[in-house]
């Protein structure tokens, strides 16, 4: 089975501009999470989605967006990007939602703001 | 809330020697997972191993061991023989499982501690 898939895997974009980061399940995957890795604050849960339905979301502000297709692909979006939005984002996908299934993570995309 | 504290940032440990990662956590719901992820240079979280809070037996998978101690609230990697390629960052996470449904998808993981391997 093909892995989690993340596009772009580098990204550069401006103060103020908006960017949109997509995600490919393992294939049988529903549940799909992103998270937001950064030095300082390390690894924070921004939101997931299971059947087009996002059910659970971080502490993030509203610039920070997603979806969920019914092929399980999921896309987040940041608008208004601002220097602090520059990190690491991981999605990571699980075949179920029971703490006992594992989330099997893609290589992240890293996305600079300047 | 959940908490996760690994207070080792970094770790030093001799090829073919086992090493012990610390990870303390911090809940009130009484079902939760435990996690261990590796996190090399190049960014990849790869899944290592998986603890439940009702699972009687620690867990094992191949050379790695997870010495769960509920009482204590500890979930401690242990590395036996460690190669080179096992030099890498290492996160220990937390998923919840409460009927209110706000875990869903969420780990929380902790800082994190760096693993170097000298020959």
């Amino acid at each position: 089975k093909a892995g989690v898939t993340q596009t772009p895997r580098y990204l550069i974009k401006t103060r103020g501009q908006q960017v949109t980061l997509s995600c490919s399940p393992i294939s049988g995957h529903r549940s799909v999470s992103w998270y937001q890795q950064t030095p300082g604050q390390g690894l924070q849960f921004l939101f997931e989605y299971f059947s087009e339905t996002q059910r659970n979301k971080g502490n993030f502000p509203g610039r920070f967006s997603g979806r969920q297709f019914s092929n399980s692909r999921s896309e987040m979006n940041v608008s208004t990007l601002e220097l602090g939005d520059s990190a690491l984002y991981l999605c990571a996908s699980s075949y179920r939602d029971s703490p006992s299934y594992e989330q099997y993570f893609g290589p992240g995309t890293r996305l600079t703001v300047t | 809330a959940q908490k996760i504290t690994q207070t080792q940032p970094g770790m030093f440990v001799q090829e073919k020697e086992a090493v012990t990662l610390d990870c303390t956590y911090d809940t009130s719901d009484p079902s939760y997972g435990l996690f261990w992820y590796k996190q090399p240079s190049s960014g990849e979280m790869i899944f290592l191993i998986y603890q439940g809070s009702y699972d009687q037996q620690n867990a094992t998978e191949g050379r790695y061991s997870l010495n769960f101690q509920k009482a204590r609230k500890s979930a401690n990697l242990v590395i036996s023989a460690s190669q080179l390629g096992d030099s890498a960052m290492y996160f220990c996470a937390m998923r919840v499982n409460n009927a209110g449904g706000t875990s869903y998808g969420k780990l929380t993981f902790g800082q994190g501690t760096i693993l170097t391997v000298h020959p």
